[in-house]
């Protein structure tokens, strides 16, 4: 099973709200990501967990907030966002054992729009 | 520093037709190279991986071979089915990227007409 699970699926926000996107997997993976997609493009790193601690933040501005609560789950928290922020959210895992033999499994995404 | 290098889409191809998507990549040592596939309004699907130099990778009908001497990994089907129409990515980690962060190419769009 390499099944990463992504909730919302989809998500409309205003630019006062905040909200939060999930991430599970039961992999027994020790690493987990988020990326930022926007259309037609390649997904871009937005933060790395590895044992449940931040181990990598690619300057993303502060109204993107992670959360790793356990191995399993993954947080994404948002804040005062802007239009240009809308975009397919995915969250990925690995082993966590950082070694280049390592495979990213995926989730189905959250796709939010911000208005 | 690491990049990879897909060649530019949209590529549209008749049913049953003959698929290669080259992709070619720059980095030091022998990094592991991927495939991932996006279907529309969904997330990435891992496709196939090599881990070393002369690896095929296959998966549905899809293959890709690393090659160290041209650092290329094409992605190749012998026939193409109109259910195959997706986003491809090429992508490598290296474990001297900071945290073996995936380099991905920009993306293949594959159109396949019935």
């Amino acid at each position: 099973d390499t099944e990463v699970t992504q909730t919302p699926k989809h998500l409309v926000m205003g630019m006062t709200n905040k909200k939060s996107l999930k991430c599970e997997q039961h992999m027994g993976h020790r690493a987990m990501y988020w990326y930022k997609q926007k259309a037609k493009k390649p997904p871009e790193l937005m933060f790395v967990y590895s044992y449940e601690k931040l181990s990598i933040n690619e300057s993303v501005p502060s109204r993107f907030s992670p959360e790793c609560p356990n191995s399993s789950l993954l947080n994404l928290h948002l804040h005062a966002l802007q239009p240009e922020d809308s975009a397919l959210y995915l969250c990925a895992s690995s082993q966590g054992r950082a070694g280049v033999r390592e495979t990213q499994y995926f989730g189905p995404g959250t796709r939010l729009l911000v208005l | 520093g690491n990049s990879v290098t897909q060649m530019e889409g949209p590529v549209t191809l008749s049913e049953e037709a003959f698929l290669t998507i080259n992709c070619t990549y720059t980095a030091t040592g022998y990094p592991s190279l991927f495939w991932y596939v996006q279907y529309p309004g969904e997330g990435l699907q891992l496709l196939l991986k090599a881990t070393k130099a002369d690896d095929k990778g296959s998966n549905k009908g899809f293959e890709a071979t690393y090659r160290k001497e041209t650092t290329s990994f094409h992605l190749e089907k012998g026939s193409v089915q109109v259910s195959d129409s997706a986003v491809y990515f090429c992508a490598l980690r290296h474990s001297y990227n900071q945290g073996g962060k995936l380099i991905f190419g920009q993306g293949t769009e594959l159109s396949v007409k019935p």
